[in-house]
């Protein structure tokens, strides 16, 4: 079956700089979403994506966040300026012929940690 | 608002025991509802849907029925393998959004 993939499966960095999470969704895929789950959290929605431009995005997604699809095949993830409360698990996600397709397909997750 | 809440666990059984993993919600209108299961060093996988009131999804031995009058999906199976040892979520859609629950961590032991 076809999957997406997440890279790096673990990231640390320094409060304060810019890391870039990558996945690459299944190629015949449209949407494409970021969701994250903080330890002994809920999954917490952050952006979808389609047609090159963000469709939707939650409060959690700020200025310091961004998305790209820069090449056709992967999708990633920005964050500026990292915080220590942006540690958390970050799933990619992506689904197929609609916008809220009731099947979505997740990679097995990135963990960022922030010291 | 929109929110899931599922039971915490972890949870530990013995092989062949019966599962249940508590899931009730909040929405406005009339949502889908879902549960995932995430595998170790996998990502979340769709386990078993159901899209209106008393509808029951199955699948791999799991069922869940959609009860709108306990506002409830709970997660069973009448008898746990080894292998089902994995986090399992609860979650809805409503509008293009999931909102997914905590999660439940479940180890099952031979």
């Amino acid at each position: 079956e076809p999957e997406v993939t997440q890279t790096p499966s673990h990231q640390v960095t320094q409060m304060g700089q810019e890391v870039i999470l990558r996945c690459v969704p299944i190629s015949n895929h449209l949407y494409f979403y970021w969701y994250r789950q903080i330890l002994g959290q809920k999954v917490e929605f952050l952006v979808s994506f389609y047609n090159n431009e963000i469709s939707e995005k939650s409060e959690i997604f700020d200025d310091q966040f961004s998305v790209e699809r820069p090449d056709g095949s992967n999708f990633t993830l920005k964050i500026r300026s990292t915080k220590l409360e942006d540690s958390a698990m970050y799933f990619c996600a992506s689904s197929g012929d609609r916008g809220y397709s009731e099947k979505l397909f997740f990679g097995s997750g990135t963990q960022l940690s922030v010291l | 608002g929109n929110s899931v809440t599922q039971m915490e666990g972890p949870v530990t059984l013995s092989e062949e025991a019966f599962l249940t993993i508590n899931c009730t919600y909040t929405a406005t209108g009339y949502p889908s509802l879902f549960w995932y299961v995430q595998y170790p060093g996998e990502g979340l996988q769709l386990l078993l849907k159901a899209t209106k009131a008393d509808d029951k999804g199955s699948n791999k031995g799991f069922e869940a029925t959609y009860r709108k009058e306990t506002t409830s999906f709970h997660l069973e199976k009448g008898s746990v393998q080894v292998s089902d040892s994995a986090v399992y979520f609860c979650a809805l859609t409503r509008g293009n959004q999931f909102y997914f629950g905590t999660g439940t961590s479940l180890t099952v032991i031979p």
